[in-house]
């Protein structure tokens, strides 16, 4: 059962471009998890969803930011006119189910680089 | 709501020595606590879990925690440190409340293991 996965594992961009980030979550789960780790800091929350749908996008800057989990394919974390503040690194995770039991299970990472 | 202390930033111990992480929760409900592992840019791995069974949970690579409801406290340890062990630890935080809650990351704990 292969874990979770995220491509690409680093990305370089340049300011104003566009940043696409993809998780593939575990076979079977169908609840994925968007964090970002910025330097020296913990990991924090930016968005939560299910097939088709955003859950909890709470933690999501208000602008530039979005994310989708489609029927079909991964989910896409999309960061439009990056800056280079968007520098981080960005942790996808992915759990069977909801509730306070479920462990989420963590992809290996994109790494964001914002020149 | 809830909230996750790790009291040190920085633990520095002898290899062979005992491990000691410290973590403190706060929580409205009976919560699920977790510790994960991120070695140098790699992705968060599950150590071990506490979800209301056994207080004493044990998890992978010798580490264990105690929950204990009454200091608010999920600490970690190892008695032996092994220099594979250098790495970043998170304690987390679920509330089982019933449906979906955000987990909640301390900042993290860097553990150096010195020769």
């Amino acid at each position: 059962n292969a874990g979770v996965m995220q491509n690409p594992r680093h990305l370089v961009r340049r300011r104003g471009q566009e940043a696409r980030l993809r998780c593939s979550p575990m076979k079977g789960h169908s609840h994925v998890y968007w964090y970002r780790q910025l330097p020296e800091e913990g990991l924090k929350f930016m968005v939560y969803l299910q097939k088709e749908n955003i859950i909890d996008e709470s933690g999501m800057p208000k602008e530039r930011f979005s994310a989708e989990f489609p029927k079909e394919g991964p989910s896409i974390l999309r960061i439009q006119q990056v800056v280079r503040g968007d520098s981080a690194a960005y942790f996808c995770a992915s759990s069977p189910a909801t509730g306070g039991q479920e462990t989420q299970y963590f992809g290996p990472g994109t790494r964001l680089l914002v020149l | 709501a809830q909230s996750v202390t790790q009291l040190d930033s920085h633990v520095s111990v002898s290899e062979g020595t005992p491990v000691l992480l410290r973590c403190n929760y706060s929580s409205s409900y009976s919560p699920s606590l977790f510790w994960y592992v991120q070695h140098p840019n790699k992705g968060l791995q599950l150590l071990l879990k506490y979800t209301s069974a056994a207080t004493l949970v044990k998890g992978i690579n010798g580490f264990e925690a105690e929950f204990k409801k009454s200091e608010t406290s999920f600490h970690l340890t190892k008695p032996s440190a092994h220099m594979s062990d250098a790495a970043e630890y998170f304690c987390v935080v679920s509330p089982n409340s019933g449906g979906y809650q955000k987990v909640t990351f301390g900042i993290g704990t860097k553990l150096q293991v010195i020769p």
